[in-house]
């Protein structure tokens, strides 16, 4: 299957931080990313969706100023959470999707706020 | 409301077992099915997908659809202690930019 990495793969930062977490597909173009986020014991949340070139799409409750989604290239999205606080420390997965419509999954970046 | 249900379990079975995971989706215009495994801590993986009717074989897993029932579910043959995950139900409809509808997913424990 098709494989998309994540990194930071863990990150531990300071409360008032900014923290920026990158998607790539590797061996694929991925017109369409998507971020998530899973707290713990909890179902994956979508966050947004991020279509290469335009803005993204965020879902219900989500605010796009605090988290930045940048989708310039067929193989990379970023999600950068600004001004990060403790209740933002989560589990944030990316997929992307190839042209058959299957959604792949990055390995997830652990973030915690102190 | 576009919805994807699943029976959160723990579903609890021994090894060597069938494991039946069973979603219900809500929307009639769902038009492919994905099931994905999660471990503890980890991303999800995608185990199997099916858009038509009818049952979809892959090695130990078979997906089976029925679209007039609205009902997705996958079997787990000669299940293994390594088959112990959160299984996902996830649903594609043709609008909405074409993102999946997750369910909660159903906890799964093979016991050796």
């Amino acid at each position: 299957g098709a494989v998309v990495s994540q990194h930071p793969s863990r990150v531990i930062c300071k409360s008032g931080t900014s923290v920026k977490i990158e998607c790539r597909s590797l061996d694929f173009q991925a017109t369409t990313m998507f971020w998530y986020r899973q707290f713990p014991k909890k179902s994956l949340m979508l966050m947004a969706t991020s279509n290469e070139g335009s803005k993204a799409t965020y879902e219900q409750g989500v605010e796009k100023d605090k988290f930045l989604i940048n989708h310039a290239s067929l193989t990379l999205s970023t999600l950068t959470v600004t001004s990060a606080h403790p209740e933002d420390s989560s589990f944030y997965i990316c997929s992307a999707r190839d042209l058959s419509h299957e959604q792949f999954f990055g390995p997830g970046t652990r973030l915690t706020v102190l | 409301q576009k919805e994807v249900e699943q029976n959160s379990g723990p579903l609890s079975v021994p090894e060597g077992a069938i494991a039946s995971l069973n979603c219900t989706y809500s929307d009639r215009g769902s038009q492919s099915f994905f099931w994905y495994r999660q471990y503890s801590g980890k991303s999800p993986e995608l185990i199997m997908f099916i858009y038509s009717n009818g049952d979809k074989e892959d090695g130990r897993f078979t997906a089976q659809l029925n679209k007039a029932s609205q009902y997705v579910s996958l079997l787990i043959r000669d299940s293994q202690p390594s088959d112990s995950a959160t299984y996902l139900c996830a649903v594609n409809n043709a609008g909405n930019n074409r993102k999946l509808i997750w369910g909660l997913g159903t906890s799964l424990a093979v016991n050796p």
